[in-house]
């Protein structure tokens, strides 16, 4: 039971390049979303979905897309990478569509770095 | 809107202490609460989910009790090993945000051998 495999673990890009952060869940989760860890600013919510075919913002959406094609991925998108987007990213499922009923469960993270 | 707060940022304590982690939260109205830890490059790992009818909630060491009226949780961790050294972050639901988790900024734990 692999849990929540986030690729690559780490990037980096120069400004202005684009890039897609994978996040893939087995354990039929139906709710999945996308954090970013900063010194001094905690775990900030980027992106959520409910279940496939749904997605919303969270806390701090600008500069990055996502998508839900299937209960299993949900991959981040940076359409054009930003020095202030260079942080370490954590996708986080649960199994109930809401994120506080249930026991939240993240991947490794991924760390980017944009020059 | 839920805000929750860690205090103190870092601890530092001999091996064999007990101690007790804080978290506040600003909005009561939350049906769980949950604790994770961090270890440095890692990723979050769950510890306990404590539902408010519970009150507590014990894994091994660890015991974490939740006061929805003074806006509380503690955590407590018995005899302490250089092995339980990490962050560790306590999360509450903001149901006017669909129940999304709100993160507090995180302990940070150092016991020292």
């Amino acid at each position: 039971n692999a849990g929540v495999t986030q690729t690559p673990k780490f990037q980096v890009l120069k400004t202005g390049q684009s890039m897609t952060l994978q996040c893939a869940q087995d354990m039929n989760h139906e709710y999945m979303s996308w954090y970013r860890q900063d010194p001094g600013m905690g775990l900030r919510l980027i992106h959520y979905s409910v279940g496939a075919g749904i997605t919303d913002q969270g806390e701090v959406p600008n500069g990055y897309n996502v998508s839900r094609s299937t209960t299993e991925d949900f991959p981040l998108r940076l359409l054009s990478a930003a020095p202030s987007q260079t942080s370490v990213y954590f996708c986080a499922s649960s199994y109930s569509k809401h994120s506080g009923a249930n026991v939240l469960t993240f991947g490794a993270g991924s760390r980017l770095t944009v020059l | 809107k839920q805000e929750v707060t860690q205090i103190p940022a870092a601890l530092s304590v001999p091996e064999g202490e007990n101690l007790v982690l804080n978290c506040s939260f600003t909005d009561s109205a939350i049906y769980n609460l949950q604790w994770f830890r961090q270890d440095p490059g890692k990723g979050l790992t769950s510890l306990l989910l404590i539902q408010s009818s519970q009150r507590e909630q014990t894994s091994g060491r660890l015991n974490a009790s939740l006061d929805k009226s003074s806006g509380r949780s503690t955590l407590y961790i018995a005899a302490s090993q250089p092995g339980d050294s990490a962050t560790y972050l306590c999360a509450a639901p903001d149901y006017n945000q669909g129940g999304k988790l709100i993160f507090g900024q995180g302990t940070e734990l150092s016991v020292k051998p």
